[in-house]
């Protein structure tokens, strides 16, 4: 079970959009609509940020999207903030309940 | 609300065993699965396992069968993962995660587990 595929790094001015893509195949990320994305600053514990491909829970602000497209699931954050800095990573069912993540993501607002 | 608290962190040598509990509160314990991610220093997340927590049923990932084992205790509203044969390789932060279809909310504070002779 190979980890999802992962830019290692994106970087954005305040303000702008950054998407962060996330690979996998047909047994993964493909297969099924069960993507979610978190975040995790240094030395903390991962957040959710986005369920089910494109599904945004309550507190987290509608900057935060979701999509998907064949086997390539993507995270969208538009009007950056300093505060969106930190490392990303998405997340998805694998079938035979297994789950696996992605490699992770360091975002760097410049 | 919602919360899980991990047990402290632990130092073990290579070849030992280490147990980290992950204690739930604020819902009933057996709604919902338990999962197990750990994050080795720099390195990315790695999911472990899970446990159906209402009939102790368990899934490990292919890399942990063998070593992983995660077990429930009901009446504490607990739930602990045991990992076997430790290498320096398993020094990482251990976290347990709520389950809710296919997502993980809330996560526990982790847990640092150092194998070192």
């Amino acid at each position: 079970q190979s980890a999802l595929t992962q830019p290692r790094s994106v970087s954005g001015s305040p303000g702008q959009s950054v998407t962060i893509s996330c690979t996998g195949t047909s047994s993964d990320v493909g297969g099924y609509n069960y993507v979610s994305w978190y975040q995790q600053h240094p030395g903390k514990a991962p957040r959710r940020m986005i369920y089910d491909v494109n599904k945004r829970p309550s507190g987290v602000p509608d900057r935060f999207s979701g999509s998907k497209s064949g086997n390539t699931a993507s995270l969208t954050i538009s009007g950056l903030q300093a505060e969106d800095e930190a490392d990303y990573y998405c997340c998805s069912y694998a079938g035979s309940y297994t789950w696996v993540f992605g490699g992770g993501t360091k975002l760097i607002v410049l | 609300q919602v919360q899980l608290v991990q047990s402290g962190a632990e130092v073990k040598k290579p070849g030992a065993s280490a147990k980290v509990s992950c204690k739930a509160s604020g819902y009933s314990f057996t709604t919902y699965a338990i999962h197990w991610v750990r994050q080795a220093p720099g390195q990315r997340l790695e999911w472990m396992g899970w446990i159906n927590v209402g009939s102790g049923n368990t899934k490990s990932s292919q890399k942990f069968q063998g070593r992983v084992t995660i077990t429930r205790d009901t009446s504490a509203s607990t739930v602990n993962m045991e990992l076997s044969s430790l290498r320096s390789e398993d020094t990482a932060v251990y976290y347990c995660a709520i389950e809710i279809t296919n997502w993980f909310d809330p996560w526990g504070q982790g847990t640092l587990v150092t194998v070192s002779s």
